[in-house]
């Protein structure tokens, strides 16, 4: 994990609900990600960002929001419009966007919709 | 359509033992590939990575190979240990991810 933190660790939400997840990293990495797994499913990446101020969209970027207003911090935001949000939620950074680039991952959010 | 495979999806064996893990992949162009290996509950961590031009890495107890003909890789786990047990995921170029082969290692 290393320099990587995410809270909560667990998060329930209840239907209509928008819920934020936190991630820091002091890595000083200028890239940051943010990947939702699911069972039996290789990692999906919601959003990305290479620099502060600016973020793209990933491949199930749908019912999520994100900012980067610092560059340590990338926080989600899981909105109610997210259809089906119970899942792992990873965050991850590394030093620049480029595919040889190592990603460091978080412990995780582990977030069910009631 | 850009994919990557790995089997099995799931394998058992008895600590002292190898194995091998599998990752099949249909990306191209391709730049390099990873090994991850996820504890139950925490963020993968990367045990290697292979540009398109290298055949084999070693990190400790894993090696991986790669043959970029005929666009397998593998993952092989010598003498495994009790810590061993995780799931171990392949990705090309960080972007297109396997769904992780689940290993666990019995005493």
């Amino acid at each position: 994990d290393g320099g990587i933190t995410q809270s909560p660790k667990y998060l329930f939400r209840k239907e209509g609900q928008n819920v934020t997840l936190s991630c820091e990293q002091n890595l000083n990495h200028d890239a940051m990600y943010w990947y939702r797994q699911d069972p039996g499913q290789g990692l999906r990446l919601i959003y990305y960002s290479q620099i502060v101020n600016d973020f793209q969209k990933g491949d199930i970027a749908e019912g999520y929001s994100v900012s980067r207003e610092k560059k340590e911090s990338f926080p989600l935001t899981v909105t109610s419009a997210q259809k089906n949000p119970t899942a792992f939620y990873l965050c991850a950074s590394s030093i620049g966007a480029r595919y040889t680039d190592t990603q460091y991952f978080g412990p995780g959010t582990r977030l069910t919709v009631l | 359509k850009n994919q990557v495979e790995q089997s099995p999806q799931s394998l058992i064996i008895l600590e002292g033992k190898n194995c091998t893990l599998q990752c099949n992949y249909t990306v191209s162009p391709f730049s390099n590939l990873r090994w991850y290996k996820q504890d139950t509950g925490r963020g993968p961590v990367s045990l290697t990575i292979m540009t398109f031009s290298e055949n084999t890495k070693s990190n400790g107890r894993y090696t991986a190979t790669l043959d970029a003909d005929t666009k397998q890789s593998s993952l092989h786990i010598t003498a495994s240990q009790l810590s061993d047990s995780a799931s171990y995921i392949c990705v090309v170029d960080q972007l297109i991810w396997g769904a992780g082969t689940k290993l666990i290692i019995k005493p």
